[in-house]
């Protein structure tokens, strides 16, 4: 069984440019989450769906962060303009259901603004 | 802010030796998990405890829970060089995962 695959493993983009990540969380998986993690610390909760539908966005820098889950299945997180403190790994993550179940991750993807 | 806080936040054992991290958090939780991460890896989920549990074993590992004190300890029996990593706590309430910013176990051969 695969794995959470997320793309790409790094990006390098100039300030003010678009970038996108993408995550498929495994087969089945109701919950997927988005995180941020900057260097020598943990994750950071993004943003959490149960299937298509977004039920924590709390944490969402929503003037330039955006996402979707489209039919419930793959994501894509998305960042317009990027700004240098925006360098960091972005992980996706995917579990059964929220909370009571193991969530398993993705490798991340490695943003690098400059 | 983080709700959970892992202590300390780098350990250097050798190799054999036990090696025990602790994890204190503010607010009551349904669940206390505890992942590992590899240097520029995702991470990986070694246990899950319940609020209503005090120990779980899992191989190597013991996990012990405290409620009254909002504290954990991840022991790690017998380490080996392989168990370098970081260790992060993550507690859960209503289905948010929250986690710390981990212990950095360096195990020497």
């Amino acid at each position: 069984e695969a794995g959470v695959v997320q793309s790409p493993r790094y990006k390098i983009i100039e300030k003010k440019q678009p970038v996108a990540f993408w995550c498929n969380p495994i087969s089945g998986h109701n919950t997927l989450y988005w995180y941020l993690q900057n260097l020598g610390q943990g994750p950071e909760l993004l943003i959490r769906y149960e299937n298509e539908e977004a039920v924590d966005d709390s944490q969402l820098p929503k003037d330039r962060f955006s996402a979707e889950r489209l039919k419930g299945v793959d994501s894509t997180l998305k960042i317009q303009p990027a700004e240098l403190g925006d360098s960091a790994v972005y992980l996706c993550a995917s579990s059964l259901t929220g909370g009571v179940t193991e969530a398993f991750f993705g490798q991340g993807t490695r943003l690098t603004v400059v | 802010s983080q709700q959970g806080e892992e202590d300390p936040q780098a350990l250097s054992i050798q190799e054999g030796e036990n090696a025990t991290m602790n994890c204190s958090y503010k607010t009551s939780i349904n669940n206390l998990q505890w992942y590992r991460q590899n240097s520029g890896r995702g991470l990986v989920h070694l246990i899950l405890i319940r609020s209503n549990e005090r120990e779980k074993h899992s191989g190597r590992l013991r996990v012990t829970l405290d409620t009254s004190k909002k504290s954990s300890s991840l022991l790690i029996t017998a380490s080996r060089a392989a168990d370098t990593a970081s260790y992060f706590c993550a507690t859960d309430n209503a289905g948010k995962s929250t986690f710390g910013d981990g212990t950095t176990l360096t195990v020497k051969p």
